[in-house]
């Protein structure tokens, strides 16, 4: 079934670090492509989007680029700041379009 | 324009109580649903709906049961707590789930511990 894999954390950066966070996936067809931040004691909220092959998202100053030829959705950042602490969770459509099924979460820690 | 709202926000309960978790939304969105997350698991999906009277069962409802009589209300019901359903629930709606669309809008969770 069509599942997501994110990078394992904790990561922890200094500020103005560079911030990759590695996410896979595997769907059947091109389904959209979406990354969520939790930010300590809140609900999830979508960081940014991607609906279809080679569209790059970008909010906030996080990109990610829809890669099908190598299934994934990488979130970046060139200068992460303290307030970017939070939990990335990496997510697509269930094949039934019904639901989201989330990566496990990958938590971030920046120190300044 | 409040989004989702979920109430409680912290609950203890004994094993063996019942209880509802309740959760609005006032974007008239059809979609909403149940997800719980546990440390290092991601979120789960509980329960959805796609309308008002039309409910199913996601990857995780054993234990749970909910209803949907309006658009804007879906609450969770727990009748018999166990330790195993110690969680943060959060509750989510959508417009246009799936292909193209798919933007969930969650609420602030409820976080229940069951001892």
């Amino acid at each position: 079934g069509d599942s997501v894999t994110q990078m394992e954390g904790p990561v922890t950066l200094s500020e103005e670090a560079f911030l990759t966070i590695n996410c896979t996936y595997t769907a059947t067809g091109y389904p959209s492509l979406f990354w969520y931040v939790q930010y300590p004691g809140e609900g999830l909220q979508l960081l940014l989007k991607a609906t279809k092959a080679d569209d790059k998202g970008s909010n906030k100053g996080f990109e990610a680029t829809y890669r099908k030829e190598t299934t994934s959705f990488h979130l970046e950042k060139g200068s992460v700041q303290v307030s970017d602490s939070a939990v990335y969770f990496c997510a697509l459509p269930n094949q039934a379009g019904t639901a989201l099924i989330f990566g496990k979460g990958t938590t971030l820690s920046v120190s300044s | 324009n409040a989004g989702v709202t979920q109430t409680p926000k912290f609950r203890i309960l004994k094993i063996g109580q019942s209880m509802t978790l309740q959760c609005t939304q006032d974007m008239n969105h059809n979609y909403m649903y149940w997800y719980r997350q546990d440390p290092g698991m991601g979120l789960k999906l509980i329960y959805y709906s796609v309308g008002a009277g039309i409910t199913d069962k996601g990857e995780v409802p054993n234990g749970y049961n909910v209803s949907r009589s309006t658009t804007e209300d879906f609450p969770l019901r727990l009748e018999l707590a166990a330790p195993s359903q110690t969680s943060v629930y959060f509750c989510a709606s959508s417009p246009q789930p799936g292909q193209g669309g798919g933007e969930q809008y969650f609420g602030p969770g409820t976080r229940l511990t069951v001892t």
